[in-house]
């Protein structure tokens, strides 16, 4: 039972341009959203939140938008800068409780 | 200020053998979560632990328990492995109680032959 999915494996994007990995989610109780990215040999960190209370979230670059009623989220990256090739995780959480991922994105950014 | 710190970073078990995870949480954090990594996938939760005591549970056999000690470190062991606990383990920090602020440490990868 996949409560968290990621449905496009890899995604492919020109330097300098805008960046928008997906994410689905079943739950009606998860209450907050996050996403993470994971270089090689590293654990994940973390990148970016919210709270289902809010529909948009920023920070710099990133940018978490969340559509409750679709049960959708997705994250932005512009400008998309070769340093941003990474796996990018999203995750859910019912409050204070465990974490549960999606699959996966692996984002490479063309020169 | 050190992150969360995981020993062995490689790991090589055979078949029905048992294996002990180490975790050293961020200063400051309270709480130890472990996740599964299978190759391709997203992180799977496994347990967490909070004063000592197992606090939630993910769905993962007996096989596999856990530890907390005084100093919030951890351990995780595996019993009688299986070549399907071949994986990249993770331990994350927190503090109870906090949606956000998981710190994740760069994983054990346990290879079972």
């Amino acid at each position: 039972d996949q409560q968290v999915k990621q449905n496009s494996p890899s995604l492919s994007v020109q330097e300098g341009r805008i960046s928008i990995l997906n994410c689905d989610y079943t739950n009606s109780m998860f209450d907050y959203f996050l996403w993470y990215k994971k270089y090689p040999a590293e654990g994940p960190t973390f990148l970016i939140s919210i709270s289902s209370i809010k529909d948009k979230n920023e920070d710099g670059r990133f940018t978490v938008f969340l559509n409750k009623s679709a049960k959708h989220l997705s994250l932005h990256i512009v400008p998309s800068q070769p340093g941003d090739s990474a796996v990018y995780f999203c995750a859910a959480s019912p409050y204070a409780q465990k974490l549960v991922f999606g699959q996966g994105t692996r984002l490479t950014i063309n020169p | 200020d050190a992150g969360v710190t995981q020993s062995p970073t490689h790991l090589i078990k055979t078949r029905g053998q048992q294996v002990t995870l180490r975790c050293s949480p961020k200063s400051g954090h309270d709480t130890v979560s472990w996740y599964q990594q299978a190759l391709g996938q997203g992180p799977q939760f496994i347990f967490q632990y909070y004063e000592e005591e197992e606090r939630q549970r993910g769905n993962f056999p007996d096989r596999f328990s856990g530890h907390q000690f005084p100093n919030y470190s951890s351990e995780l062991n595996v019993n009688a492995l299986l070549l399907g606990d071949s994986a990249l383990y993770l331990c994350a920090s927190s503090l109870w109680g906090s949606d956000y602020g998981y710190t994740f440490g760069s994983g054990t990868r346990l290879t079972v032959v």
